[in-house]
């Protein structure tokens, strides 16, 4: 079966912009988790989204924002870049029943690059 | 935040031979996942053991789990090159607060 995917693979903004990233999970996983990679910082957690609703978000201030859609694809949305923001943003979906979680199977990433 | 750390930060071995990673961490856990990266690429799943788990066996690979010490080690026997890659330990705490990963080890295989 397709894994997951996520588009695009790299991308350069500009500081203030605003970009939009796009996870489509593994048919039949509803979970939807988003993470960030730095050097300095390592992977981080973003967000969790589950059927469509986001169920918790890391630490991260409020112009990192996502969503679900019913097809549980899901976009992050990252305003106003800051040299920081530059990392690998990684996607991840997995199968959850009875609150269990049966591991993560991860996107390739998005590089992202600020300038 | 880090959960925790992952011992040693960097190991170089040769082919052939094991290597071991600890990972140590600091809440309760539901279950704790070991993941494989490339350069800078995506994460692959190798393993997850629970927390009423003590050990796990995957082809090369054995993880054991001691909840009472946090802490959990990785073992991949008879290395070979493409084992070549950055490891994390990653925690789930049951919740839906995602994973917490450790710094990872960055393990090199020589040939």
């Amino acid at each position: 079966k397709a894994g997951v995917t996520q588009t695009p693979r790299y991308l350069i903004k500009t500081r203030g912009q605003q970009v939009t990233l796009s996870c489509s999970p593994i048919s039949g996983h509803r979970s939807v988790s988003w993470y960030q990679q730095t050097p300095g910082q390592g992977l981080q957690f973003l967000f969790e989204y589950f059927s469509e609703t986001q169920r918790n978000k890391g630490n991260f201030p409020g112009r990192f924002s996502g969503r679900q859609f019913s097809n549980s694809r899901s976009e992050m949305n990252v305003s106003t870049l800051e040299l920081g923001d530059s990392a690998l943003y990684l996607c991840a979906s997995s199968f959850q029943t009875g609150g269990a979680n049966y591991g993560y199977t991860f996107g390739s990433g998005t590089r992202l690059t600020v300038v | 935040s880090q959960q925790g750390e992952e011992d040693p930060q960097a190991l170089s071995i040769q082919e052939g031979e094991n290597a071991t990673m600890n990972c140590s961490y600091k809440t309760s856990i539901n279950n704790l996942q070991w993941y494989r990266q490339n350069s800078g690429r995506g994460l692959v799943h190798l393993i997850l053991i629970r927390s009423n788990e003590r050990e796990k066996h995957s082809g090369r690979l054995r993880v054991t789990l001691d909840t009472s010490k946090k802490s959990s080690s990785l073992l991949i026997t008879a290395s070979r090159a493409a084992d070549t890659a950055s490891y994390f330990c990653a925690t789930d705490g049951g919740g839906a607060d995602g994973l917490t990963f450790g710094k990872g080890t960055h393990l090199i295989i020589q040939p």
